[in-house]
C-alpha cells in the first residue's frame, strides 16, 4: 500500500537554527505533495504545495520544500526557525492513477519544539 | 467567510453510547472529507462526501460508522456503540471542487474520548 514516511517524530531546535524535516512517499506515478502545519489547539493549515513545475516550492512564513522525484522525497526546510514555529508538521501526498484522483495520504507528523 | 466548523470540540462518551460529530464546510464548498487521527498516528482518510452522496467510503470501518452530508445542514459522522478504540481526533475538511488543483481546508477537529 502507498505510504508517506516522516522520519522524525519530535525535533527540538533553538531559535535561529535551520530546519529540515524529511518526507518520503512510496509511489512511482503522478503525485501532488503538501505540507500542513498544526499549531497547538488550531486546525491544520496549508504551508505549501507542489503540483508541477519548479520542484522548489516556497510557502508561507519562510518555509520551502524541494520535490526530488528520483528520491521520492519532499523535504521541508526553513533557514532560521522562530519560537512561533513550534507546531506539528504533516506531509501529505495525493496520488493519481489511471486518470483517477486519490485521497490525501498523510504522514504521522513531526512535532517541532523551538526553544527561545 | 468562516472556516470549516466542527463541533463539539471535545466529546466524552461511555462505551456503548453513540457519538455524533458535526462538520459545517466553508461557504460554497460541496465536498467534505472526514479523517481520523489516532494517538501517535497520522491522519487516516475515512470518507468523502459530496452533497447528499457518499463518493468514497473506503476508509470507513465496516460496522458502527456512518456519514451523511444532507442537502441542508452540516455533515454528520455517526459512531454507534462506541468502544475505547474509537478514541481519537476526528477532522473534517472541505473543498469547493475535486479537480486537479484541489485544496482542502480543515476544521479544528473533534476529540472523542470513550470511557
Amino acid at each position: 500500500a502507498q505510504s508517506v514516511s516522516q522520519h522524525n517524530h519530535h525535533v527540538i531546535l533553538s531559535e535561529a537554527a535551520s530546519l529540515e524535516l524529511g518526507c518520503n512517499y512510496s509511489y512511482g506515478g503522478t503525485v501532488n505533495l503538501f505540507w500542513y502545519v498544526q499549531y497547538p489547539g488550531q486546525h491544520l493549515q496549508l504551508l505549501l504545495k507542489y503540483f508541477s513545475g519548479d520542484p522548489l516550492v516556497k510557502g508561507i512564513k519562510g518555509f520551502e520544500a524541494e520535490f526530488i522525484k528520483s528520491k521520492f522525497s519532499f523535504n521541508l526546510r526553513k533557514p532560521s526557525v522562530q519560537w512561533s514555529d513550534t507546531a506539528e508538521y504533516f506531509c501529505a501526498v495525493r496520488l493519481y492513477y489511471g486518470g483517477s484522483q486519490g485521497n490525501l495520504i498523510f504522514g504521522k507528523g513531526t512535532k517541532l519544539s523551538v526553544k527561545p | 467567510n468562516a472556516g470549516v466548523m466542527q463541533n463539539p470540540r471535545h466529546l466524552v462518551r461511555r462505551r456503548g453510547q453513540e457519538a455524533r460529530l458535526r462538520c459545517s464546510p466553508m461557504k460554497g464548498h460541496s465536498h467534505v472529507y472526514w479523517y481520523r487521527q489516532l494517538p501517535e498516528e497520522g491522519l487516516k482518510f475515512m470518507v468523502y462526501l459530496q452533497k447528499e452522496n457518499i463518493i468514497d467510503e473506503s476508509g470507513m470501518p465496516k460496522e458502527r460508522f456512518s456519514a451523511e452530508f444532507p442537502k441542508e445542514g452540516p455533515s454528520i459522522l455517526r459512531i454507534q456503540q462506541v468502544v475505547r478504540g474509537d478514541s481519537a481526533a476526528y477532522f473534517c475538511a472541505s473543498s469547493p471542487d475535486r479537480g486537479r488543483f484541489e485544496k482542502l481546508f480543515f476544521g479544528s477537529g473533534t476529540q472523542l474520548s470513550v470511557l
